[in-house]
């Protein structure tokens, strides 16, 4: 079957970093894409990996391994807007998305 | 208006009402979504418009209905809906039908509820 595991929940501190790491089996691969979901508002966009290697884009970066079926989420200077579940989802060979649960990712002061 | 809209935002209905969800997208994309989110799983695509053709139907009972009258405009036509339905909707937009990596571009959602 195919199936994307990810952590349900996630807790962090103001200030620091945090991975957010998510593993896929899926029927042929086309990348993997992350996003950000703040409670009761719409997923939006943060990041596509298809090829293997580190993403970066401000203080968010994405990995992936296609060999080991393996992405992470970094996220640095973490801030209290970052609160929120991030949803990992990955492309197969039919161009369908399967997604995983969602993490969410809890920030103290 | 702005990218992808949805109303109603929330919705109480019971099992035996027919209701519908309307979606917009102000994007110029050409392909839709529908999407079911229980808590704690994964989002369940429903159906896929691609220049207003279904594209994909996962297996979802007929008391769920999509609608797509233009590329713009997407909607979702319940009736004699089950308790176990209560989620949140959500409609979505991309440029292209999900291929080749094309983000997606989510509303808000429509929370329903089902007593």
């Amino acid at each position: 079957g195919q199936n994307i595991d990810q952590p349900t929940e996630m807790t962090a501190t103001e200030g620091a970093i945090v991975q957010i790491n998510c593993t896929y089996q899926t029927s042929g691969f086309n990348g993997l894409f992350w996003y950000q979901q703040h409670a009761g508002e719409a997923p939006t966009f943060l990041s596509y990996n298809v090829l293997d290697g580190l993403e970066e884009k401000g203080r968010f970066s994405s990995f992936l391994s296609r060999s080991k079926g393996y992405s992470y989420l970094l996220l640095k200077e973490l801030q209290m807007k970052d609160s929120a579940s991030y949803l990992c989802a990955a492309l197969n060979s039919n161009y369908q998305l399967i997604w995983g649960a969602g993490t969410k990712l809890i920030i103290k002061p | 208006e702005t990218g992808v809209t949805q109303t109603p935002r929330h919705l109480v209905m019971g099992m035996t009402n027919k209701k519908s969800l309307k979606c917009e997208q102000h994007l110029g994309h050409n392909a839709m979504y529908w999407y079911k989110q229980s808590a704690k799983k994964p989002l369940e695509l429903m159906f896929v418009y691609n220049f207003k053709e279904q594209t994909e139907n996962n297996s979802v009972p007929s008391r769920f209905s999509p609608e797509c009258p233009n590329s713009s405009h997407l909607f979702l036509h319940l009736h004699t809906l089950q308790p176990e339905d209560s989620a949140l909707y959500l409609c979505a937009s991309s440029q292209e039908d999900g291929r080749g990596g094309d983000e997606q571009y989510f509303g808000p959602g429509t929370r329903l509820t089902v007593t």
